[in-house]
């Protein structure tokens, strides 16, 4: 099946830095990738959806000017959780869907913001 | 709004017996629905897709099952073995490229 590769798998920061995660769909072109944010024992809250060459479609409640999202190309988007904090600390997660079939999904970024 | 209900309880069963998994939703046509299986600290991977005119799936030890009237999506495995204990997802969309949206998920562990 396709491949989606998301790195790194996990990250330590500082809180205030910023943090940028990479999803790449290996053998395959996606048009739109979608970003999840998951806390322990809880359901995937979608995020973002990313589009290639347009601007990002943000869910309710999330801050697009903390999460900026990068579409640049057909095989890439990039998370960018900004000035992070304690809080942000979470599973993220990026998918990429092929029309008509399951979404293929990235093996997930812990953050822990200390 | 769109709502996506799945048993938020766990589902215990023991192995050899058939786990039935649950999802409705409500507001929603979708033009399929797609189940996926996530064990913790992974990403979901994608099981079966069912679309609105077929009735049911089958995929060795899965089966799907889709009601457009009731509004509900049933996910049967059969057989089960404990390294079917996991997380299970629904997610019903509509054609196109629209944003995909999961249930809660619902805790499957089979025994021995």
């Amino acid at each position: 099946g396709a491949v989606v590769s998301q790195h790194p798998s996990w990250v330590i920061c500082k809180s205030g830095t910023s943090v940028k995660i990479e999803c790449r769909s290996l053998d395959f072109q996606a048009t739109t990738m979608f970003w999840y944010r998951q806390f322990p024992k809880q359901s995937l809250m979608l995020m973002a959806t990313s589009n290639e060459g347009s601007k990002a479609t943000y869910e309710q409640g999330v801050e697009k000017d903390k999460f900026l999202i990068n579409h640049a190309s057909l095989t890439l988007s990039t998370l960018t959780v900004t000035s992070a904090h304690p809080e942000d600390s979470s599973f993220y997660i990026c998918s990429a869907t092929m029309e008509g079939q399951g979404a293929f999904f990235g093996q997930g970024t812990r953050l822990t913001v200390v | 709004s769109q709502k996506i209900e799945q048993n938020s309880e766990a589902l215990n069963i023991q192995e050899g017996k058939t786990a039935t998994l649950t999802c409705n939703y409500t507001n929603y046509s979708p033009a399929y629905l797609q189940w996926y299986r996530q064990d913790p600290g992974r990403g979901p991977v994608f099981l079966l897709l069912i679309r609105e005119n077929e009735k049911e799936k089958r995929k060795e030890r899965l089966k799907v099952t889709f009601d457009t009237t009731l509004k509900q999506s049933l996910f049967h495995i059969t057989a089960s073995q404990p390294a079917d204990s996991a997380t299970y997802l629904c997610a019903p969309r509509s054609g196109g490229y629209n944003k995909l949206i999961f249930g809660a998920g619902t805790r499957l562990a089979v025994h021995p």
